[in-house]
């Protein structure tokens, strides 16, 4: 079983909708991270949790928001969905100052 | 800020070659540097990770080294295989236990 789960895969979405991108993780880690990725801009960093108190904006959280609903779990949400947030999202935890990724949620907006 | 920069942003070598690709960034102070494989729709596996105090880390055919100083680290792929054409991504810790990625380098080798 893979060690950090990302939920749905693949999304098809309308501008205004309102959907909600879902991560587990079986690995017990305290930290985990939300990142989206662009072609030719890498991954930057929408939000990142140090535990299930502590949440923080990264780079580029406008337009996002996201809860952690326990150590295993961490949603991205996108209140009203615009057509610029088609991108691939990651989920990732870390430990030991290493950072591990699920396998991405593709997410298009029409 | 931190940025890093990935040279080149694609390269396509026959298979058996030698091949170095290149990552630079702007601010020394980093925690460590890690290299990551990124296969088309999936996600990032996880090569080689660089403390900020080592010098170099290799596996297998793989050789990442570190000069924090200059701002640069190197990912060496010795015999390029069919099977390592993908996404390799550089990114480096900050001590805001923050990633900042490179755009990756697109690896293509030909058999």
């Amino acid at each position: 079983d893979a060690d950090v789960t990302q939920t749905p895969r693949n999304r098809i979405t309308k501008t205004g909708k309102r959907i909600m991108l879902e991560c587990s993780q079986t690995k017990g880690h305290d930290r985990m991270y939300w990142y989206r990725q662009d072609p030719g801009l890498g991954l930057r960093l929408i939000y990142y949790s140090f535990d299930v108190k502590d949440i923080n904006k990264g780079e580029i959280s406008d337009g996002y928001s996201v809860s952690r609903q326990a150590q295993a779990k961490f949603s991205l949400s996108l209140e009203s969905a615009i057509p610029n947030q088609t991108a691939l999202y990651f989920c990732a935890t870390s430990f030991n100052n290493e950072q591990f990724f699920g396998p991405g949620t593709r997410l298009t907006v029409l | 800020k931190q940025e890093v920069t990935q040279i080149p942003a694609a390269l396509s070598v026959p298979e058996g070659e030698n091949l170095v690709l290149n990552c630079s960034f702007t601010d020394s102070a980093i925690y460590n540097l890690q290299w990551f494989r990124q296969d088309p729709g999936k996600g990032l596996t996880s090569l080689l990770l660089i403390q900020s105090s080592q010098r170099e880390q290799t596996s297998g055919r793989l050789n990442a080294s570190l000069d924090k100083s200059s701002g640069r680290s190197t990912l060496y792929i010795a015999a390029s295989q069919p099977g390592d054409s993908a996404t390799y991504l550089c990114a480096v810790k900050t001590f805001e236990d923050k990633l900042v990625f490179g755009a990756g380098t697109i690896l293509r080798v030909k058999s």
